[in-house]
């Protein structure tokens, strides 16, 4: 069964920094894309990062582009995101969601991890 | 970036009804289109791709189409597990976008 299941949420400060993991299972990781995607209160869905499977092809939304930088482990499993210059407009559910190759549509998602930036 | 906009934004449809959701690209996406359905506090699950293509478990009374550059969701009879906010998304190039949802209730 495939589980993707993110980690490293919480409340931050403006300007502050926070990094997200997502642990992936029930899969061949490193033969996948991966992506973020963050939904804010309320909100629609919003694409944020993705990586390919070796890490070659990065791509970042123009939202978080310079502040964002997504990175995976193949060993362990695990995708990143490491959030630097946060904004209150970065206040999100981010979820981790696996790119499927042949039609590149989201086809696991994560429960999600939430992030409040907020003074 | 292909912008996607879906109409309507909220649905209020009666049970056995028939249900029509629509997503218009901004530019040709060919059938790089996939839709899901996000039920309450869960995140998005995955219901078409390829703009017609049924995904894994879902349920025949779902269907997608396309006309040119329009895209649409069609429930057939709508039951209440179909309440929820459904989105669309184009699979055609990065930067992916989806549409800005609609969500669906009951009558």
């Amino acid at each position: 069964e495939v589980q993707l299941v993110e980690s490293g949420g919480g409340l931050v400060q403006p300007g502050r920094s926070l990094k997200l993991s997502c642990v992936a299972s029930g899969f061949t990781f490193s033969n996948y894309g991966m992506n973020w995607i963050r939904q804010a209160p309320g909100k629609g869905l919003e694409w944020v990062a993705y990586i390919s499977s070796g890490s070659s092809y990065i791509y970042y939304a123009e939202t978080v582009k310079g502040r964002f930088t997504i990175s995976r482990d193949n060993a362990k499993n695990t995708l990143y995101l490491q959030m630097t210059s946060l904004r209150s407009e970065d206040t999100a559910l981010y979820y981790c969601a696996r790119l499927e190759p042949r039609y590149w549509y989201f086809d696991f998602w994560g429960p999600g991890t939430m992030v409040t930036v907020s003074s | 970036d292909i912008q996607m906009t879906q109409s309507p934004a909220s649905l209020s449809a009666s049970l056995e009804e028939i249900v029509t959701i629509t997503c218009q690209a901004s530019q040709d996406i060919g059938n790089w289109l996939a839709w899901y359905q996000q039920k309450p506090g869960k995140s998005p699950q995955l219901l078409i791709y390829g703009a017609t293509s049924l995904a894994d478990g879902v349920p025949s009374r779902f269907s997608g189409s396309r006309s040119g550059t329009q895209y649409s969701l069609k429930i057939s009879r709508l039951q209440v597990e179909d309440i929820g906010i459904y989105y669309c998304q184009q699979a055609s190039s990065a930067p992916w976008t989806f549409g800005g949802g609609t969500k669906l209730e009951l009558k």
